[in-house]
């Protein structure tokens, strides 16, 4: 089955420790994107993947950092979280075939900072 | 740069009743757009897009959308809803040949009543 996973779904941490959100796509898909949620805001664009060992910001990229060391893999990395990190996150994959940069969004990491 | 608005953050409305869902969108570069869904507690699933071509796009579930490209819009609308379409509707975009960037609205909330 074609799908975009995530770990953990749930997650609560403290202040200043180092977590990781891991991403896997089993559809050979070039593109990878990171996405944060927040009521009234809709989902903002926190890093993106454009292949392996190619990433840029998105337009929320401070306190995140990200690698793409295999295709199917774009792990999230919170080197320092702070309460303003309190978020529902998203991966997604998307292909360049046939144009459209549709994208296939995960399940959702519900992190909580304290 | 792209931006989306969804006018109306809640839309509350009967079953079998007709709900139409607006966005508008600014970009300088042309778009492709797309409406997707999400389900309490789940992720974003794809609801249909425009890439060109006709402007009225058939989605899953009996949703349909409107590009207007004169008017910036790209309204979605269901001649009568189930009290499973409850859930959480976002309007995005994409600038052609920028890659994977998705901008999204802030999202309306869509609850059926019976």
């Amino acid at each position: 089955e074609a799908q975009v996973t995530q770990n953990p779904r749930y997650l609560i941490t403290v202040t200043g420790k180092k977590l990781t959100v891991t991403c896997s796509q089993n559809m050979n898909h070039e593109y990878m994107s990171w996405y944060r949620q927040d009521p009234g805001l809709g989902l903002r664009q926190i890093y993106y993947s454009m292949n392996v060992e190619v990433t840029d910001k998105g337009d929320v990229p401070e306190g995140y950092k990200v690698s793409r060391k295999e295709k199917r893999n774009f792990p999230l990395i919170l080197e320092s979280p702070s309460p303003n990190q309190t978020s529902l996150y998203f991966c997604a994959s998307s292909s360049r075939d046939r144009g459209s940069y549709e994208q296939y969004f995960g399940p959702g990491t519900r992190l909580t900072v304290t | 740069a792209q931006s989306v608005t969804q006018l109306d953050s809640q839309v509350p409305v009967f079953e079998e009743a007709p709900v139409e869902l607006r966005c508008n969108y600014s970009s300088s570069v042309s778009v492709y757009l797309f409406w997707y869904v999400q389900y309490p507690n789940q992720g974003l699933q794809l609801l249909l897009k425009y890439l060109s071509g006709s402007t009225l796009v058939k989605g899953i579930n009996g949703f349909e959308a409107e590009f207007n490209k004169s008017q910036t819009s790209f309204h979605l609308r269901k001649p009568s809803v189930h009290i499973s379409d409850t859930a959480e509707y976002f309007c995005a975009v994409s600038a052609k040949g920028a890659g994977n960037k998705l901008t999204f609205g802030g999202g309306t909330r869509v609850l059926v009543k019976p």
